[in-house]
């Protein structure tokens, strides 16, 4: 089952600009894990922030934790065109990762 | 260094038919996981292996569905009786014990006819 929920489901932005995506979740977690997909296939990790941390930046991908509010969004800047992809969040419970739906991303050159 | 590696990248098979997946993890990870990704379904968790401990498989969607480990390292997933509703992306991922990180191999599409 999945316990994250992505918003927005779909982001279309201009090369250059900033998009942000959130990711909600219903329990405790050891750790979120945000990863890109291309064209359907194999997962490419972007980030790991564990469940103490706040915010981590990775290059142009910043990312936040609120678990008070059970949350996290990532930020990537200045957009490129090769960042059109599908972006998932993955929280860890107990070393199981369960995804949320995505956000698709397109970015227009 | 290697990552994970799937093969095959894509299978054909014809309902009822059995088949099997291979996973090769990174090296010297000992936590091996299989995923299944589908339209109707999204990502989700099939079954967990770590070292020597007996396989977590409480994501299996059906006895149909079966995986193996063997000698710590490579993982074999096995459909018997495929169904149409098996169609969709399996994915491997393994996990370095230090940063927790999952590192997900490429995938095998299987279609189901």
């Amino acid at each position: 089952s999945q316990q994250g929920e992505e918003d927005p489901q779909a982001l279309s932005i201009q090369e250059g600009e900033n998009a942000t995506m959130n990711c909600s979740y219903k329990t405790s977690i050891n750790n979120l894990q945000w990863y890109r997909q291309n064209s359907g296939r194999g997962l490419v990790h972007l980030i790991l922030i564990r469940s103490n941390e706040r915010e981590k930046h990775s290059g142009r991908l910043r990312v936040t934790l609120d678990t008070s509010k059970k949350s996290s969004s990532l930020l990537i800047t200045a957009s490129r065109a090769a960042d059109t992809a599908s972006y998932f969040c993955a929280t860890d419970q107990n070393y199981k990762l369960s995804f949320g739906a995505g956000t698709t991303v397109t970015v227009r050159a | 260094g290697a990552g994970v590696s799937q093969s095959p990248s894509n299978k054909v098979t014809e309902k009822g038919k059995d088949v099997e997946l291979r996973c090769d993890p990174i090296s010297g990870h000992t936590a091996l996981y299989w995923y299944r990704q589908s339209l109707g379904q999204g990502l989700e968790f099939l079954i967990y292996f770590q070292g020597n401990s007996a396989p977590d498989k409480s994501g299996l969607p059906s006895d149909r569905f079966s995986a193996e480990r063997t000698g710590g390292s490579v993982s074999t997933l096995t459909i018997q009786r495929t169904q149409q509703e098996d169609s969709a992306v399996y994915l491997c991922a393994s996990r370095d014990r230090v940063t927790d990180t999952q590192y997900f191999g490429p995938g095998t599409r299987l279609t189901v006819l």
